[in-house]
């Protein structure tokens, strides 16, 4: 079936780049997604990128798409204490219902 | 203030009792979502409902239930049969019928076995 693969943990100076990667397996995945946890909280979307788009950025946030080798990154840029979080990836299910396939999610950790 | 309100935050469960989780969105949102996520684990889809009075099970319905019954509202029944409810539950919603199918979530509530 459809899964998703995240690395669990990355750690970072403040002020420096980011970049958490994500693979998943379905290649008719239309949409895919990156989701921000802070503790105890809900999840927050933070952006998504269309599967025929290789590179959506907003802000601080980039995101690369690699189709061949299902391959997508989340780079921030700047990265602030405030960064500090669980970040999701996903992807819709090509199945015929609205669902949503979460990778295990990357804890970022911002150190001074 | 539009949004999703999950209550309550925090819910201890007594062995072989049946307990109730609510989520309320006023965001006019057709599909709506609960999600279980545990430690290490990303999120496990329970149940959804697409549109007032049908929904279906997700991949792990074993030991809840739920109902549709208004559109604002779909609550989450965590039974007996439930033998390891110990659980983040993160409720959602989005428009339904729509090729992005943005979900937007709730704030959860921490269930814990007593």
């Amino acid at each position: 079936g459809e899964d998703v693969e995240q690395s669990l943990f990355l750690s970072v100076r403040e002020g420096d780049s980011s970049v958490i990667n994500c693979t998943y397996t379905d290649s008719s995945s239309t949409y895919l997604y990156w989701y921000k946890q802070e503790p105890g909280a809900g999840l927050q979307l933070l952006t998504y990128i269309f599967s025929n788009m290789d590179m959506k950025q907003d802000q601080r946030l980039t995101v690369l798409l690699n189709k061949k080798d299902k391959h997508l990154s989340l780079r921030i840029a700047d990265t602030q204490t405030g960064d500090s979080a669980i970040y999701f990836c996903a992807e819709r299910d090509s199945g015929g219902y609205n669902k949503l396939i979460f990778g295990a999610g990357t804890r970022l950790a911002v150190h001074p | 203030d539009g949004g999703i309100t999950q209550s309550p935050k925090y819910l201890f469960r007594k062995e072989g009792q049946n307990v109730t989780l609510s989520c309320e969105q006023n965001l006019n949102h057709d599909a709506m979502y609960w999600y279980r996520q545990d430690p290490g684990q990303g999120l496990r889809l329970i149940y959804y409902s697409q549109i007032v009075n049908d929904f279906q099970k997700g991949d792990i319905a074993e030991g809840y239930s739920v109902s549709r019954e208004k559109k604002e509202s779909f609550p989450l029944t965590v039974t007996s049969a439930q033998k390891n409810p110990t659980a983040f539950y993160l409720c959602a919603s989005s428009i339904g019928e729509e090729a992005k199918n943005i979900q937007y979530f709730g704030a959860g509530t921490r269930l814990s076995v007593l």
